[in-house]
C-alpha cells in the first residue's frame, strides 16, 4: 500500500523567507502528484498538479518538484507571507487512477 | 470556489439520528470521492465512484451508506453513528481516467453527540 509522509509536521518562518515544504511516498507506481493547502476547518485548495512525466510545475510564488524515481516531491515557496499561513498536503494518485493517498500535513506558519 | 459543493457545512446528529450529506460538481467530472479527516490523521478515503458506479469501499462500517444518483452529485447516508465518527467529511470530484486536478468541496463537519 502507497504511504505518503510529509517533513516537517510543523513550520514556523518570519516573514519573507524562502521555504521548502517535503513529500515522500514508497510507491514510484503513480499518474500525478498535487499539493493542496488547507485553513484551518476549511476544506483543500489545490495549488499545482505534476504528472508523472513532469519535473515541476510552477504557479505565481509556488514551485513544486518531482522525483518520481526516488518517490519524493517538494513545494518551494518563495518570498512567505503571514497570508500563506496553512496546512500544505500532497497527494498521490497511483496508476489504477480512482484514489489518492494523502500524507498528513505540514502547518506553516508565517510570523509577521 | 472550488465548484464541489457540500450541504450541510455543519452537522449535529444524536446517535439514534439518521441524516445525510450531499455534494454536488458540475465541473463534467466523473468520479467522486468520500474522504474523512479526524483530528492529527491523514484524509482517509472513504468511498470512490467512477461513472457512477462504486468501485472502491474502503472498509468502511456500513452505518455510513453512499449514493450517487448521477455524475453530479454524491451523498452520504448517516445511521447510528458513534462519537468517533465525529470529523471533517470532504467530497471530491476528478476525471477518472485522466490526469486531471482532483477538486475539494469545504466539507461538513460532523459532531456525533
Amino acid at each position: 500500500k502507497q504511504e505518503v509522509t510529509q517533513i516537517p509536521a510543523a513550520l514556523s518562518v518570519p516573514e519573507g523567507e524562502n521555504l521548502v515544504l517535503n513529500c515522500s511516498f514508497t510507491d514510484s507506481a503513480i499518474y500525478n502528484l498535487q499539493w493542496f493547502r488547507q485553513d484551518p476547518g476549511k476544506g483543500l485548495t489545490s495549488l499545482l498538479l505534476i504528472q508523472s512525466s513532469q519535473r515541476e510545475q510552477t504557479s505565481g510564488r509556488l514551485n513544486a518538484s518531482l522525483d518520481k524515481s526516488s518517490g519524493r516531491s517538494t513545494l518551494y515557496i518563495a518570498a512567505s507571507q503571514p497570508g500563506d499561513s496553512a496546512t500544505y498536503l500532497c497527494a498521490v494518485r497511483p496508476e489504477d487512477f480512482n484514489k489518492f493517498y494523502f500524507g498528513s500535513g505540514t502547518k506553516l506558519n508565517v510570523k509577521p | 470556489e472550488t465548484g464541489v459543493t457540500q450541504t450541510p457545512r455543519h452537522l449535529v446528529m444524536g446517535m439514534t439520528n439518521k441524516k445525510s450529506l450531499k455534494c454536488e460538481q458540475h465541473l463534467g467530472h466523473n468520479a467522486m470521492y468520500w474522504y474523512k479527516q479526524s483530528a492529527k490523521k491523514p484524509l482517509e478515503l472513504m468511498f470512490v465512484y467512477s461513472l457512477e458506479e462504486r468501485v472502491e469501499n474502503n472498509s468502511v462500517p456500513s452505518r455510513f451508506s453512499p449514493e450517487c444518483p448521477n455524475s453530479s452529485h454524491l451523498f452520504l447516508h448517516l445511521h447510528t453513528l458513534q462519537p468517533e465518527d465525529s470529523a471533517l467529511y470532504l467530497c471530491a470530484s476528478s476525471q477518472a481516467f485522466r490526469g486531471s486536478y482532483a477538486f475539494f468541496g469545504q466539507g461538513t463537519r460532523l459532531t456525533v453527540v
